[in-house]
């Protein structure tokens, strides 16, 4: 089944502690992407890949960072959380960043930083 | 830069015709995605408007007038499945750069 996957899917975490969101997708897409959505601000961009080795900042980088050795998984790394990265975030990924080509989303992960 | 409005909430009935409105302000218009989310899910992909004019697919219609930065989502004879929240998402030319607006929270009642 073509699909995107994210672990864990819930997470508490405290102040200070690393932590990775892992994310892989099976349909040799291209592009992937992270997402947090917060109430009343929609999804916004933090990070983006167009292929392996290749990474750019979204809109709200501050505090993250991604790697992409594989084609297939995008990592999301905190290396130092705090409460205000209490989100629900997505990773999603399309063939290729242009024209009609949807972004397929993965199941969410919900972190709660104490 | 990019600004998407969506209305935050609308209720419609069981049966009924609801119609969602997206206005954007984009630096480069580069194609329009509505996308479906129910509470907690992630989101699904429901339409893509690049030319002016309405595309449809099924129940779900959506429309795009570029000259005035304007789309909407339609969605006929309501379920109660439709209950969700709808997003409007532009792309930016530069970069291919994907932008959503907040959602609008649909719920449909009986």
């Amino acid at each position: 089944e073509a699909q995107v996957t994210q672990n864990p899917r819930y997470l508490i975490t405290v102040t200070g502690k690393k932590l990775t969101v892992t994310c892989s997708q099976n349909m040799n897409h291209e592009y992937m992407s992270w997402y947090r959505q917060d109430p009343g601000l929609g999804l916004r961009q933090i990070y983006y890949s167009m292929n392996v080795e290749v990474t750019d900042k979204g809109d709200v980088p501050e505090g993250y960072k991604v790697s992409r050795k594989e084609k297939r998984n995008f990592p999301l790394i905190l290396e130092s959380p705090s409460p205000n990265q209490t989100s629900l975030y997505f990773c999603a990924s399309s063939l290729r960043s242009g024209g009609s080509d949807e972004q397929f989303f993965g199941p969410g992960t919900r972190l709660t930083v104490l | 830069g990019q600004n998407i409005d969506q209305p935050t909430e609308m209720t419609a009935t069981e049966g009924a015709i609801v119609q969602i409105n997206c206005t954007y302000q984009t630096s480069g218009f580069n194609g329009l995605f509505w996308y479906q989310q129910h509470a907690g899910e992630a989101p699904t992909f429901l339409s893509y408007n690049v030319l002016d004019g309405l595309e449809e697919k099924g129940r779900f219609s959506s429309f795009l007038s570029r000259s005035k930065g304007y789309s909407y989502l339609l969605l006929k004879e309501l379920q109660m499945k439709d209950s969700a929240s709808y997003l409007c998402a532009v792309r930016e030319r530069r970069g291919n750069k994907l932008v959503f607006g907040a959602g609008t929270i649909l719920r449909v009642k009986s």
